[in-house]
């Protein structure tokens, strides 16, 4: 089956530093996400990015963050100055073409540890 | 808001029995409800899905109930075991959004 591959699986750092976190989609897909969760909890949606643009973000997603596809393959989310609220596992996904019914395709997430 | 509600936040289940998972929705635009399963360390990943025109989907030991009118539907996991124990989330979704549940912790006892 095709998989959504993120990296690093882990990332550490210091509060007030900017990390990027990167995610190759699935090919084919069109249809783009972060979400995250906290301490194993609730799923939260952070933002769903298509043609290049983002096309719904959550309450979450506030100036401090920002996606981008910078390339045929990969989408990143940039947290331009984490804060300890931050740390979580972060989860990228993706549909093929955002009709309905389809099906959510989730990477194995990053763990963002911020100190 | 919260759109999606779900129940029990845990559950303990001896092997063999039989673990049920509720949710509840409000917004009847959704179309889609998926339940995920999530091991430790992993995305989660897509287990059983219902569309709205049917009230009951079976795939194996795994059941979703789904009841319009309610606005709720369930998981129910069959004869359960071990390799069960994993954190299930429901989810409603409408063409390309979806909403998850706050996901509930299974235990398989064997």
């Amino acid at each position: 089956e095709p998989e959504v591959t993120q990296t690093p699986s882990h990332q550490v750092t210091q509060m007030g530093q900017e990390v990027i976190l990167r995610c190759v989609p699935i090919s084919n897909h069109l249809y783009f996400y972060w979400y995250r969760q906290i301490l194993g909890q609730k799923v939260e949606f952070l933002v769903s990015f298509y043609n290049n643009e983002i096309s719904e973000k959550s309450e979450i997603f506030d100036d401090q963050f920002s996606v981008e596809r910078p390339d045929g393959s990969n989408f990143t989310l940039k947290i331009r100055s984490t804060k300890l609220e931050d740390s979580a596992m972060y989860f990228c996904a993706s549909i093929r073409t955002g009709q309905p019914f389809e099906k959510l395709f989730f990477g194995s997430g990053t763990q963002l540890s911020v100190l | 808001q919260q759109q999606v509600k779900q129940s029990p936040q845990s559950l303990i289940v001896q092997k063999g029995g039989i673990s049920i998972i509720n949710c509840a929705y409000e917004n009847t635009a959704f179309d889609y409800f998926p339940w995920y399963q999530q091991f430790p360390g992993k995305g989660p990943a897509l287990l059983i899905a219902i569309r709205p025109d049917v009230s009951e989907k079976k795939e194996g030991r795994f059941t979703i109930s789904f009841n319009k009118s309610a606005k709720q539907f369930s998981l129910h996991i069959m004869d359960s075991q071990p390799g069960d124990s994993a954190t299930y989330f429901c989810a409603a979704s409408r063409v390309d959004q979806f909403y998850f549940g706050t996901g509930t912790s299974l235990t398989v006892i064997p």
